[in-house]
Order: structure tokens, then C-alpha cells, then sequence
């Protein structure tokens, strides 16, 4: 069975303040995505890493996929309140690309 | 470009009761997946359909089905609906397959009373 173990669960930080959030896995993944999800909407993509060893940026947030293929970390750098919701983590398994996995996600509160 | 349309966007059902949701995937995507949201699983993997044919699913008992239809658009059905279905029901649209990028509606939430 493919998981997908996000940390930490649960984030309280204030304004201005740096984050990671980490994705890990003992399986390897073709892609990964990190997706934002708010009350009541459904998850918005953010970006996907498809090589081992890649490095994305999206303004404050640098996303990082592993070597191995097999983690992926988020860092936030000077955290707003408006970057507050639920980050989620998803892989696409090697042996299909017609489903992800998702991870457990980590909540994110940006207090002002 | 329309995003990925769900309706209903609420639902009440009572035991027993089936009940049937609908996917319009973003203009030209063939690809559409449905997700499962619980606070105590997180997202789980439905099933995935592109031209019509299902290429994946999840592991979800037999009430569960879908379908996919020539337009694209999906729907999904649950049969004989459990208090442990209620949910939020997630579709997902992708131009080919959901590795790439994954675009979601914001969802049916199905309460079963």
C-alpha cells in the first residue's frame, strides 16, 4: 500500500515567520503535487515536480522534490495570513498515472 | 475557461437511499477522477475515467460506481447509502491523466441521516 505521511498535522505560526511542511513516502513517485485547499472549496494545485532533485518556486513558496522521488517539502517563507488553509501533498504511483495519493495534510493557521 | 462544475453542491440523504452526483470536467479535459474527503481519512481515490472507459478505481465496496459520458462529463453513484458516506465527494479534471495536474471542483458534501 502506497502512503504518503505529511508533517507536522497541524501549524500555528505568526506573520512573517518561515514554515516547511514534509511529504514522505518508502514508495517511489512519477510526480508529485501540492495542492491548497479552504473551508468548503475544493483543493487548488499549486505546482507539480515531476524530476528527482527539482526545485520549483511560486513567489514566497519554494517546493522541493527528492532524489529519490520518494518526499517532497513545502517552505514558506515570510508567512501571511492569507497562505492560512490546509496544504496537501500528492503522488501519482509509478505503476499508474490514472490516480493520486494523497497525504494526510497539514493545516495552517497565519496569525496577524 | 469554466472550471470543473459539481452539483449538487449539497445533499441530504436518508439510510438506505442511493444517490447520484455530477462531474462537468473543465472544456477539452477527458480525464475525470473522484476523491472521498473525511476528516478521519483525508482524500481517497474513487475511480478515474477518461473516454468513457474506467482505468482505475479505488478500493471502495460495490455501491460505489460511475460513469463517464461521451461529452466527458461524469457522474458517480452510491447505492444504499451508510452513515459512514457522508462526505465530501471531490472530482478532479485533467487534459489526459491526473499525473501531470489535477484541476477540483469544490465539491458535493453528501450528509446522510
Amino acid at each position: 500500500t502506497q502512503l504518503l505521511e505529511q508533517s507536522p498535522q497541524f501549524l500555528s505560526i505568526q506573520e512573517g515567520e518561515n514554515l516547511t511542511v514534509y511529504c514522505n513516502s518508502s514508495s517511489v513517485f512519477s510526480s508529485l503535487q501540492w495542492y491548497r485547499q479552504e473551508p468548503g472549496e475544493g483543493p487548488v494545485l499549486l505546482v507539480t515536480v515531476v524530476t528527482g532533485g527539482e526545485v520549483k518556486k511560486l513567489k514566497r513558496l519554494t517546493f522541493q522534490f527528492g532524489d529519490a522521488r520518494k518526499d517532497s517539502s513545502l517552505h514558506i517563507t515570510a508567512a501571511q495570513p492569507g497562505d492560512t488553509g490546509l496544504y496537501l501533498c500528492a503522488g501519482a504511483p509509478m505503476d499508474s498515472s490514472y490516480k493520486l495519493i494523497f497525504g494526510s495534510g497539514t493545516r495552517l493557521l497565519v496569525r496577524p | 475557461k469554466a472550471g470543473v462544475t459539481q452539483t449538487p453542491r449539497y445533499l441530504i440523504k436518508t439510510r438506505g437511499q442511493q444517490v447520484t452526483l455530477s462531474c462537468s470536467p473543465i472544456s477539452g479535459h477527458r480525464s475525470v477522477s473522484w476523491y472521498q474527503q473525511t476528516p478521519g481519512q483525508g482524500l481517497q481515490f474513487l475511480f478515474e475515467y477518461f473516454s468513457e472507459t474506467q482505468r482505475n478505481k479505488g478500493n471502495f465496496p460495490g455501491r460505489f460506481s460511475g460513469r463517464q459520458f461521451s461529452n466527458s462529463r461524469s457522474e458517480m453513484n452510491v447505492s444504499t447509502l451508510e452513515l459512514g458516506d457522508s462526505a465530501l465527494y471531490l472530482c478532479a479534471s485533467s487534459l489526459r491523466a491526473p499525473n501531470t495536474e489535477a484541476f477540483f471542483g469544490q465539491g458535493t458534501r453528501l450528509t446522510v441521516v
